[in-house]
């Protein structure tokens, strides 16, 4: 299963609402989560099963989404969400695919 | 507190072997699956390999099928990941992932929960 995050990267500002999306080549229903990675980090996981928070994760983040579309929204970008977010969908697990991120840097 | 330590990166030629190790701690070993996932540098995430909670059951990604091998022993804690026959394109950082089951009640999925700090492997001549 082949997956595709749109922007491959993206510039905003602190304050701004972000939305990132991503595409799965066929139905994964909502097998779908999502992981930030800061640079010389490893990833840590936001969101599972398209729409569910991650314990810790502030509430300024959220998924949505079923089928082959996904989108992972930062309602008011903070300083600290300055990151590379990747998609994973787990609907073939153990057989694991990620997108190929999305770069989200300060104007 | 989960830990999950990865060591025995390093540089190795073409067509060599090195054998990757993941020490860990804070969690009932026995009861999780364990991956790799591999970060070419300045690239995305790979999925590289998967082991059962009990050893039973092994994943490999087709990149990596017949030069890798997963193995765990839940006594000392400890999975391995023994590579052979590498490439250059094998050179990335390598991490350690713990699964955590969601049941959501109609139907159930993996996330990968918690993750080591990676250790770099470098393929060159």
């Amino acid at each position: 299963i082949q997956m595709t995050q749109s922007p491959s990267s993206l510039s905003a500002s602190v304050g701004d609402r972000v939305t990132i999306t991503c595409r799965a080549s066929q139905m994964i229903a909502s097998y779908l989560n999502w992981y930030q990675q800061k640079p010389g980090k490893a990833p840590k996981v936001l969101i599972y099963a398209s729409s569910n928070l991650h314990r810790g994760v502030p509430s300024r983040f959220s998924g949505s989404g079923s089928g082959t579309d996904f989108t992972l929204t930062i309602s008011s970008l903070q300083p600290e969400d300055f990151a590379t977010y990747f998609c994973q969908q787990s609907y073939s697990a153990p057989m694991y695919t990620f997108g190929q991120g999305t770069k989200l840097e300060m104007k | 507190e989960v830990q999950l330590v990865e060591s025995g990166g390093g540089l190795v030629q073409p067509g060599g072997s090195l054998r990757l190790s993941c020490s860990t701690s804070g969690f009932t070993l026995r009861s999780h699956a364990i991956h790799w996932v591999r970060q070419a540098p300045g690239k995305g995430l790979d999925y590289v390999s998967g082991i059962s909670s009990d050893g039973a059951s092994t994943y490999y990604a087709d990149s990596v099928k017949g030069r890798f091998t997963i193995s765990r022993d839940n006594i000392k804690r400890t999975l391995y990941l023994q590579m052979s026959s590498l490439r250059v394109e094998d050179t990335a950082v390598y991490y350690c992932v713990t699964d955590k089951l969601y049941d959501s009640g109609g139907y159930y999925l993996y996330y990968f929960d918690s993750w080591g700090q990676g250790t770099l492997v470098t393929v060159s001549s």
